[in-house]
C-alpha cells in the first residue's frame, strides 16, 4: 500500500509545453516532499524539494506546488525540453531517512 | 570522488542461490539505504543503516540481510533467491542525521532470478 499516491504513469508533452505531475498523501506527519528524476540505465537523483510551510519552490523550470489542505503537491516543468525526458517520482518522509515514493511518472517531451 | 558505486550491474541467479550485492560510497556519509524498484510501484526501502554497526528493516526486508561493518561499505545480501527478487536495487546515502539532506543514488544493480 503505496503511501504516496502518483498520476498520471506517463504522460507526452510537445517541446515548449508544460508538463504536470500530481502527488497525493493521507499522512499528515510527512514534513519533506522530494522529487526524484531518473533517467533510463541510472539511478534516481534529486531535483527539487518543498516543505509544507511553504506553497511553492521554484528553481529554474521546474517548480513545486504544494497544497496542505488537500494533501496535494505537484511538479511543473515549464517549457518542456526533449533533455526532460525521463522519470520522475514524488517521495515523502517523516524526520527520518525512510522516503515513500510514489510509483513514478514516464514523461516524453517530442520535438 | 566516485560517490555511490554498485556492484555487479547486472545479475542472474537461479531460484535458491545465495549472492551479495556490493555498494559502496566515498563521501564519508553516516546514512546508508537500499531500495528495490519495481515497475508501477515506485522505489520500496529494504534496509537502512544510520552509522557502521546499526541497521535496520525498512518496508519489504524479507529475504535480504545486511550488515554494516564500515562507514563506506553497505552490502544487501540474498540469503535463497526466488522470482519474487527480480528487480533493480538501488543503494543511496546521505550525509548526516538531517532528513532533509539529499540522498544519493547509485547507478543500480539490475537482478533477475530465474
Amino acid at each position: 500500500q503505496q503511501q504516496v499516491k502518483q498520476s498520471p504513469q506517463s504522460l507526452i508533452v510537445q517541446k515548449g509545453g508544460i508538463s504536470i505531475i500530481n502527488c497525493a498523501y493521507e499522512n499528515t506527519a510527512f514534513d519533506y516532499f522530494p522529487w526524484y528524476q531518473q533517467f533510463p540505465g541510472k539511478g534516481p537523483a534529486l531535483l527539487i524539494a518543498i516543505r509544507p510551510d511553504v506553497s511553492e519552490k521554484k528553481e529554474g523550470r521546474f517548480t513545486i506546488s504544494f497544497n496542505k489542505s488537500a494533501k496535494q503537491f505537484s511538479l511543473h516543468i515549464m517549457d518542456s525540453q526533449p533533455g526532460d525526458s525521463a522519470t520522475y517520482f514524488c517521495a515523502a518522509n517523516i524526520n527520518d531517512y525512510k522516503l515513500s515514493f510514489g510509483a513514478g511518472t514516464t514523461v516524453t517531451v517530442r520535438a | 570522488n566516485a560517490g555511490v558505486t554498485q556492484t555487479p550491474k547486472f545479475q542472474v541467479l537461479k531460484t535458491g542461490q545465495s549472492m551479495t550485492l556490493q555498494c559502496a560510497q566515498d563521501m564519508n556519509h553516516e546514512y546508508m539505504s537500499w531500495y528495490r524498484q519495481d515497475p508501477g510501484m515506485g522505489l520500496r526501502l529494504i534496509h537502512y543503516s544510520v552509522g557502521a554497526g546499526i541497521t535496520d528493516q525498512g518496508e519489504v526486508p524479507n529475504g535480504y540481510n545486511v550488515s554494516r561493518s564500515t562507514t563506506e561499505d553497505f552490502p544487501l545480501r540474498l540469503l535463497s533467491a526466488a522470482p519474487s527478487q527480480t528487480s533493480v536495487y538501488f543503494c543511496a546515502s546521505s550525509d548526516s542525521r538531517d532528513h532533509l539532506d539529499t540522498q544519493y543514488f547509485g547507478p543500480g544493480t539490475r537482478l533477475t532470478v530465474l
